[in-house]
C-alpha cells in the first residue's frame, strides 16, 4: 500500500529552526508537495521537490531524497504565524495526490 | 481574481438527507479534484473531474456519493442519505492543467463543513 509517514505535532520557539520530516512509500514518484494549513483553512501551497537536494525559498527550505524515499522541510527564523499544520504529499506513478495526515507545529513565545 | 470559490461554508444535515456542495474553480481552471478531511487528519482524495467528465473516481465511496462538473456552472459534490460518519471537511481544489504537465500545484477553496446530526 502507498504509505506517507510524518511526526503528528512539533514545538518549537519563535526565532528557532525546525525540521519536519516526511517518509513515503508509494507506487511510483512524480514529485513531493509541502503544504501549510492554517486551522480551519485551506491548504496553501509551499514546495515542490522532483530531484533529489535542497530547494530554498526565503525562510523555508525542503529537501529530497528519491533513493531513501524521504524529504524534510526546514523553517528557519519562526514566527508565531508559523504554527499551522503542514502537509506532505506525493504525486504517484498515476498522477495521484497522496496526502500524510500533517504534523501540527506549534510556536511558543 | 477570485480564487477557488466553495458554498455553503458551513451545512447542518440531519440522518437521511442529502447535502450538495458546490465549488467554482479558479479563472481558467479546468481540473477540480475533492477531498474530505476529518478532524486531525489528512486530505483524503476523492474524484477528479475535467468539465463534464470524471476522470478518477476511485476515491469516492460507490454510494450515496457522486460529483459532476458540467460544461457550465460550478462542480458539485452530492452526498445522499447523509449518516454521521460523513460529518467532514470537503476540500475543493482546482489546477490549470493535468498534474504531469506543471509543478502540480493546486489551488483550494476554504472548505465546506458538513455536519450531520
Amino acid at each position: 500500500g502507498q504509505n506517507i509517514d510524518q511526526p503528528t505535532e512539533m514545538t518549537a520557539t519563535e526565532g528557532a529552526i525546525v525540521q519536519i520530516n516526511c517518509t513515503y512509500q508509494t507506487s511510483g514518484f512524480n514529485g513531493l508537495f509541502w503544504y501549510q494549513q492554517h486551522a480551519g483553512e485551506a491548504p496553501t501551497f509551499l514546495s515542490y521537490n522532483v530531484l533529489d537536494g535542497l530547494e530554498e525559498k526565503g525562510r523555508f527550505s525542503s529537501f529530497l531524497s528519491r533513493s531513501k524515499g524521504y524529504s524534510y522541510l526546514l523553517l528557519k527564523e519562526l514566527q508565531m504565524k508559523d504554527s499551522a499544520s503542514y502537509l506532505c504529499a506525493v504525486l504517484d506513478s498515476n498522477y495521484q495526490l497522496i496526502w500524510g495526515a500533517g504534523t501540527k507545529l506549534i510556536i511558543k513565545p | 481574481n477570485a480564487g477557488v470559490m466553495q458554498n455553503p461554508r458551513h451545512l447542518v444535515r440531519r440522518r437521511g438527507q442529502e447535502a450538495r456542495l458546490r465549488c467554482s474553480p479558479m479563472k481558467g481552471h479546468s481540473h477540480v479534484y475533492w477531498y474530505r478531511q476529518l478532524p486531525e487528519e489528512g486530505l483524503k482524495f476523492m474524484v477528479y473531474l475535467q468539465k463534464e467528465n470524471i476522470i478518477d473516481e476511485s476515491g469516492m465511496p460507490k454510494e450515496r456519493f457522486s460529483a459532476e462538473f458540467p460544461k457550465e456552472g460550478p462542480s458539485i459534490l452530492r452526498i445522499q442519505q447523509v449518516v454521521r460518519g460523513d460529518s467532514a471537511a470537503y476540500f475543493c481544489a482546482s489546477s490549470p492543467d493535468r498534474t504531469e504537465l506543471n509543478t502540480g500545484e493546486l489551488f483550494f477553496g476554504e472548505g465546506s463543513r458538513l455536519t450531520v446530526l
